[in-house]
């Protein structure tokens, strides 16, 4: 049973749509993570929250930490966002361990 | 410029020879990482540093050995690579074990023979 579940593992979407991204975990974590890997391969860094919701321009990231649940959303989602939206928790149990899901693969058409 | 370097960026080598791949941040980071991403099995964490001569395992450290003799290098070590070791690897820093964010080498493609 994997620890960190992402839906969808594939998503494609036209330019301009709103576009949610799911990460449910069943461990008890201090922190989630959201990271974009490019599709040339490089990884950033989005979001880290430990409750609530948080925004850095187009890009919206909520956390409700009694459901184990939280989201990445898009909005006036746009080629540019194409990549593969990846989100890892921190365990509780040990601070400097994280774990993944397995990543949304996001294709936004013109 | 403010950044985490890894080396090799590429590696073809055969099984059993050993191999160092490095990483390097310039950031004055205390915690850094190694991850192996395989295709359907995502990103796993191998080891992990809080601080100098502070390491611990992650979730697939196998294999593997590190070491943490300065702040800003933290290399990976495969004593004897085996084929299920080809993966791409990447090495990541960020100020505290808790940051908000992680800063990312470019990632180390590594195929063993």
């Amino acid at each position: 049973k994997n620890e960190v579940e992402q839906s969808p593992q594939n998503l494609t979407a036209q330019e301009g749509e709103f576009i949610t991204i799911n990460c449910s975990y069943s461990v008890g974590i201090s922190a989630l993570h959201w990271l974009q890997q490019h599709p040339g391969g490089g990884i950033v860094s989005l979001f880290m929250l430990s409750s609530g919701k948080k925004k850095h321009g187009r890009l919206i990231a909520t956390i409700n930490i009694q459901e184990k649940h939280s989201s990445l959303h898009i909005t006036a989602s746009h080629p540019r966002d194409s990549a593969v939206y990846i989100c890892a928790v921190r365990s509780r149990g040990s601070q400097g361990n994280l774990i993944f899901g397995k990543g949304t693969k996001l294709s936004v058409k013109p | 410029e403010a950044q985490v370097t890894q080396n090799p960026r590429y590696l073809i080598t055969v099984t059993g020879k050993k191999l160092t791949v490095t990483c390097s941040q310039n950031m004055n980071h205390e915690y850094m990482s190694w991850y192996r991403q395989d295709p359907g099995l995502g990103l796993r964490q191998i080891y992990y540093s809080m601080n100098v001569e502070v390491t611990d395992k992650g979730d697939v450290p196998e294999g593997y050995k590190v070491s943490r003799k300065e702040k800003r290098n933290f290399p990976l070590i495969l004593e004897s690579p085996s084929p299920n070791q080809t993966s791409l690897y990447f090495c990541a820093s960020s100020p505290w074990t808790g940051y908000n964010e992680q800063f990312f080498g470019p990632g180390t493609r590594l195929t063993v023979l």
